[in-house]
C-alpha cells in the first residue's frame, strides 16, 4: 500500500528555535497534504491543509506566520515551527492524499516535538 | 461545531476477550464515519469506514455500526489478540474536495497474552 514517510519521528530543541518536520509521500503524488497536531489527552487536530504550489489553507487559530508550511514538489510537504516555544510540545501528524477527492488518506507515523 | 468524543483509555484486555471502544459524534447533516488504527511506530490506518445511517462497517473482525438515533459509532471485536494492541481513533467527515476529518482523542489498547 501507499506509504507516507515523515521525519523526525521525534525532537527536543530549545525554545527560540526552529524546527522542520518533512513529510513524503514514497510511491505516489500527493495533490493534497494535511497537517494536524494533537496535545495530550485530546484530539487529532487539523492545522493545516496543502495543495502542491498554491499556499496552505490555515485553520481558525492556527498562526501560519509560526507554523510555515511548503508544499514544493508533489511527494513532499514541510512544516516549520519558528521561534518555538514550550506551548508548541506537541504531537504532529501529517497525511497525504493521492486524489483531489481525498477519499483516500495515507498518514505519516508522526512527530513528537518537545520544546524546553 | 462538529466533534467526535470516544471514550479514554487505555484499555487493557486479555487475548480472546471481547472488545468496545465508545464513541460519539455532533455534527449537522450526515457525516461519514471512520475508524483509524495505529499500530506502534506507524501511521493511522482506515481500519473501516460508513457513509449513511445503519451502516456496518467491517474490516479484520473488528465491526462499527452507523447509529443516527444514538450518534454513535462503537467499534467491536469478539476476540482481541496481542497484535490488535493499537490506538485507535475514531473520526468524522463531511467529505467534498477537502474531505476534513474530524478525530476523537484516540484510545490506547493493551492486550495482554
Amino acid at each position: 500500500g501507499a506509504v507516507v514517510s515523515q521525519h523526525p519521528s521525534w525532537v527536543i530543541c530549545k525554545s527560540g528555535t526552529s524546527v522542520k518536520i518533512e513529510c513524503r509521500s514514497l510511491d505516489f503524488q500527493a495533490t493534497t497534504m494535511f497537517w494536524y497536531r494533537q496535545f495530550p489527552k485530546q484530539s487529532l487536530m487539523l492545522m493545516a491543509t496543502s495543495n502542491e504550489g498554491s499556499k496552505a489553507t490555515y485553520e481558525q487559530g492556527v498562526e501560519k506566520d509560526k507554523f510555515l508550511i511548503n508544499h514544493a514538489s508533489l511527494t513532499l510537504s514541510t512544516l516549520t515551527v519558528t521561534s518555538a516555544h514550550p506551548e508548541d510540545s506537541s504531537f504532529y501528524i501529517c497525511s497525504a492524499s493521492r486524489d483531489s477527492s481525498n477519499e483516500k488518506l495515507f498518514f505519516g507515523s508522526g512527530t513528537q516535538l518537545s520544546v524546553l | 461545531g462538529d466533534s467526535v468524543t470516544q471514550m479514554e483509555g487505555p484499555v487493557t484486555l486479555s487475548e480472546e476477550a471481547f472488545l468496545t471502544i465508545n464513541c460519539t459524534y455532533t455534527a449537522t447533516g450526515y457525516p461519514s464515519l471512520f475508524w483509524y488504527v495505529q499500530y506502534p511506530g506507524e501511521g493511522l490506518q482506515l481500519l473501516l469506514k460508513a457513509t449513511k445511517a445503519d451502516d456496518k462497517g467491517s474490516n479484520k473482525g473488528f465491526e462499527a455500526t452507523y447509529r443516527k438515533e444514538t450518534t454513535s459509532f462503537h467499534l467491536e471485536k469478539g476476540s482481541v489478540q496481542v497484535s490488535d494492541s493499537a490506538v485507535y481513533f475514531c473520526a468524522l467527515s463531511h467529505g467534498g474536495a477537502t474531505n476534513k476529518l474530524i478525530f476523537g482523542t484516540g484510545t490506547l489498547l493493551a492486550v495482554q497474552p
